[in-house]
């Protein structure tokens, strides 16, 4: 069965530091991955996704992340953090039916002046 | 107006209640879904639809009912409503019948069983 694990519940980082969430999945096929964020009292918005092709992709407000195959690996990075990055991160995963999404338990995470 | 519309915001209820909690989506997606957030678990899905006729249990549904009203319209109901259902509910849309799709979130609502 397919599973998100997303091993750090919570990180805080200073202003300007860069950023890297971990998330790892177990899936037998070719993934589809993303990342989404959800701010303190909103919905969850799209940052990234991972269909084919390069393994390095690109997403909203400067977020990126890399498919490692081989280490299972889905990791979002940031090189430099803002105050408004503070929300929590969930990786996700669907099947390659798209019949359901797994989602990770999510990260937390806190920017410090 | 959002993508994807929730309503109530937030909803405060007592055990044994009814509950209704309304999604609709203007993406024309076929594809609707209701999940449940909670602290330290993510989220978890409860039910999903790929059209009108076609709905479907997710991995925790026990308790929960759906209905899908319209392609646009899919409501979540609790039919007796206990303490532990309290939690931030979201309703998601996507298109396409491949893995090659994209979840768009409504706001959530966040209900609150005493």
């Amino acid at each position: 069965a397919q599973s998100v694990t997303q091993p750090d519940i919570h990180i805080t980082v200073s202003e300007g530091a860069s950023l890297e969430l971990r998330c790892n999945y177990s899936y037998g096929a070719t993934p589809y991955l993303f990342w989404y964020v959800q701010s303190p009292g909103q919905g969850l918005q799209l940052l990234l996704k991972y269909f084919s092709g390069d393994t390095l992709v690109q997403g909203i407000k400067g977020f990126e992340a890399e498919f490692k195959r081989s280490q299972s690996s889905f990791n979002l990075r940031k090189p430099s953090v803002h105050w408004s990055d503070a929300a929590e991160y969930f990786c996700a995963v669907v099947s390659g039916t798209g019949n359901q999404f797994y989602f990770g338990t999510g990260t937390s995470l806190t920017v410090i002046p | 107006d959002a993508d994807v519309t929730q309503t109530p915001r937030n909803r405060i209820t007592k055990t044994g209640k009814r509950i209704m909690l309304e999604c609709s989506q203007t993406k024309g997606h076929d594809r609707m879904y209701w999940y449940r957030q909670d602290p330290g678990l993510g989220l978890r899905l409860i039910y999903y639809s790929f059209d009108v006729k076609d709905i479907n249990k997710g991995e925790i549904s026990d308790g929960y009912s759906v209905s899908r009203q319209a392609q646009a319209k899919f409501s979540l109901s609790l039919e007796s409503a206990i303490p532990n259902q309290t939690a931030l509910y979201f309703c998601a849309t996507s298109e396409g019948s491949s893995g090659a799709n994209v979840l768009t979130f409504g706001a959530g609502s966040r209900l609150t069983v005493l």
